[in-house]
């Protein structure tokens, strides 16, 4: 089983470069989202999803845009990538729509932006 | 805006001993409360959730203690072992809507032989 896969596993960019994190899941998932990773930071929710066609923001929503055209697919837009966007991108998704329930995380994405 | 406190930072325990991680939250509207797991070039996996219809909750040797009217929770690892060494993170739901699950900043355990 696939699982959450994410992709890529590892990019550099420069400033101001735009870039899409894909994140794929083979569970029927209702709910997927993103986190990103920094040291002493914990995980911090990015953007969410409770089904195709909804989306909305987390606690760090600021230079970056989801879609979720399809229950498999979700993913993140960097649309002019900066330096405090270096981090570790995790995409995580669950059955329960609510968040109660166990989050499957993918092995992440490691940006970073020079 | 939910905030969970955790602590230690970070943790070394010798072989065979108990390991203990403790977190706080403010508010929550649904009663879930996880432990992720995270080993080195991993997404983290969940260890342990307890909705606290009990105080404690025991799988093998982890256990989670819920103190409701201390809004406060913790994982116990007994008889720790080398292949305990992870970052263990907690979890709250949000306020209002338990679609967003707020993370701890995370314990770094070592369990040293």
């Amino acid at each position: 089983n696939a699982g959450v896969t994410q992709t890529p596993k590892f990019q550099v960019l420069k400033t101001g470069q735009s870039m899409t994190l894909q994140c794929a899941q083979d569970m029927n998932h209702e709910y997927m989202s993103w986190y990103r990773q920094d040291p002493g930071m914990g995980l911090r929710l990015i953007h969410y999803s409770v089904g195709a066609g909804i989306t909305d923001q987390g606690e760090v929503p600021n230079g970056y845009n989801v879609s979720r055209s399809t229950t498999e697919d979700f993913p993140l837009r960097l649309l002019s990538a900066a330096p405090s966007q270096t981090s570790v991108y995790f995409c995580a998704s669950s059955f329960q729509q609510w968040g109660t329930g166990e989050l499957f995380f993918g092995e992440g994405s490691r940006l970073t932006v020079l | 805006q939910q905030q969970v406190k955790q602590s230690p930072q970070s943790l070394i325990v010798q072989k065979g001993g108990i390991s203990i991680i403790n977190c706080a939250y403010e508010n929550t509207a649904f009663d879930y409360f996880p432990w992720y797991q995270q080993f080195p070039g991993k997404g983290p996996a969940l260890l342990i959730a307890i909705r606290p219809d009990v105080s404690e909750k025991k799988e093998g040797r982890f256990t989670i203690s819920f103190n409701k009217s201390a809004k406060q929770f913790s994982l116990h690892i007994m008889d720790s072992q080398p292949g305990d060494s992870a970052t263990y993170f907690c979890a709250a739901p949000n306020t209002g809507t338990a679609s967003k699950l707020t993370f701890g900043t995370g314990t770094r355990l070592q369990v040293t032989l």
